[in-house]
């Protein structure tokens, strides 16, 4: 069966420090994987997504950036973190190139930055 | 683009009592939809899809109708447990290859015993 793991879990970092948030999945091939950010009371937000290694798509333009130097592994980075960018980040894979599969998440990491 | 629009504010009902979400999405195609649910403090779980119009999805005492006259996908449960408190959030996917899913705001849901 398929998982997926994200690390840390939760994390406490100054402003302007660097983030490097890691999710990787198992037990599937070329998956399609997805970065989200959920605010506090909020929805989510997609943040980027990747059909593939080295592919990378950005939804909104901001303080993070976003690689995929494996298959099934998938990382969410900041040189500098800003206030904002606290907030519970989800990763999620799903079946490459099918429009009715559903998104498998993790389980999150929360993220404060003081 | 893409849409789906939640009921607003959280949902507070007494155990045994009927549940309902209202969901309904906007979408130039013919988008599958999902509900997830969110308990706290943990990541999203599936919990029902339906791919195609008149489609009941259903999962633990949960059921949605995919409504395409309506353009709805409204959640129910006929009797709610204390274990069903938790953000519930409808979504739809596009049918594109990269599968992107439009996400409603959520919904929480407080089952008082």
């Amino acid at each position: 069966s398929q998982t997926i793991h994200q690390w840390p879990a939760t994390l406490v970092q100054p402003v302007g420090s660097p983030l490097s948030l890691e999710c990787t999945v198992e037990g599937t091939s070329n998956p399609n994987l997805y970065w989200y950010r959920q605010a506090a009371g909020r929805g989510l937000q997609l943040l980027f997504y990747s059909v593939g290694i080295g592919q990378i798509s950005s939804e909104v333009p901001q303080n993070l950036s976003a690689s995929r130097p494996q298959d099934r592994q998938f990382i969410l980075s900041s040189k500098k973190l800003l206030l904002s960018d606290s907030g519970f980040y989800l990763c999620a894979w799903s079946v490459l190139g099918r429009g009715d599969q559903p998104q498998h998440f993790g389980d999150g990491t929360r993220l404060s930055i003081l | 683009g893409d849409s789906v629009t939640q009921m607003e504010g959280p949902v507070t009902l007494s155990e045994e009592a009927f549940l309902t979400i209202n969901c309904t999405y906007t979408a130039t195609g013919y988008p599958s939809l999902f509900w997830y649910v969110q308990y706290p403090g943990e990541g999203l779980q599936l919990l029902l899809k339906a791919t195609k119009a008149d489609d009941k999805g259903s999962n633990k005492g949960f059921e949605a109708t995919y409504r395409k006259e309506t353009t709805s996908f409204h959640l129910e449960k006929g009797s709610v447990q204390v274990s069903d408190s938790a953000v519930y959030f409808c979504a739809l996917s596009d049918r594109s290859g990269n599968n992107r899913l439009a996400f409603g705001k959520g919904n929480q849901v407080v089952v008082i015993p």
